[in-house]
């Protein structure tokens, strides 16, 4: 399908790993992304990876991904409540400049 | 602060009406792409500028138009306004044509009653 998918909602307890997943649509995706969206801000890129790799670390942030079930997830460590955001995946499709996005994960962190 | 800036922050207007969006790149971005957020469509591609001209086009209407200017500005021009227009308008730059970041504005929520 064309529809880059994400579940609607997620909520953790403060302190714990919150795990954000996707599936995308392009085998030939080259490049797969992670922004978030605060309320009333724009999308602020937290991370992103390279088809060819399988994880990429950051601070809290690991991507894991998964090209044979094009699937992408998003681990934050020590979830804290300024985490809570929208997430939005993105691919990068081949022979496009664009991205894709999905429908974005409303992270809700409880204290 | 991602470095793109656009004007202006909010705009209610009315049916029918035409409006103007802008947005500033970042520094040393020749490239400006042109997105909107709705509810129902969620965050959509519509259009890119590369260095002044245009590179790509995604679902953008016949109603709606874009143009980057020499100092690589860029403008989206919506009009004859529908209700169904109102959505978060959001402008991104990156360096190349085709390049792995794009960095995107705080956007312009455009109100159409």
């Amino acid at each position: 399908g064309e529809d880059v998918e994400q579940s609607l909602f997620l909520s953790v307890r403060e302190g714990d790993s919150s795990v954000i997943n996707c599936t995308y649509t392009d085998s030939s995706s080259t490049y797969l992304y992670w922004y978030k969206q605060e309320p009333g801000a724009g999308l602020q890129l937290l991370t992103y990876i390279f088809s060819n790799m399988d994880m990429k670390q950051d601070q809290r942030l690991t991507v894991l991904l998964n090209k044979k079930d094009k699937h992408l997830s998003l681990r934050i460590a020590d979830t804290q409540t300024g985490d809570s955001a929208i997430y939005f995946c993105a691919e990068k499709r081949g022979g496009a400049n664009n991205l894709f996005f999905g429908t974005g994960t409303r992270l809700t962190v409880i204290p | 602060d991602s470095g793109v800036t656009q004007t202006p922050k909010h705009l209610i207007t009315a049916t029918g009406q035409r409006v103007t969006l802008r947005c500033s790149p970042r520094s040393g971005d020749l490239s400006v792409y042109w997105y909107q957020q709705s509810l129902d469509q969620g965050l959509q591609f519509l259009i890119q500028y590369y260095n002044g001209e245009e590179r790509a086009k995604g679902n953008i209407l016949e109603r709606f138009s874009a143009q980057q200017f020499p100092d690589l500005h860029s403008e989206l021009n919506l009009s004859s306004l529908e209700l169904g227009d109102s959505a978060l308008y959001f402008c991104a730059s990156s360096v190349g044509s085709s390049v792995n970041e794009q960095f995107f504005g705080p956007g312009t929520r455009l109100t159409v009653l």
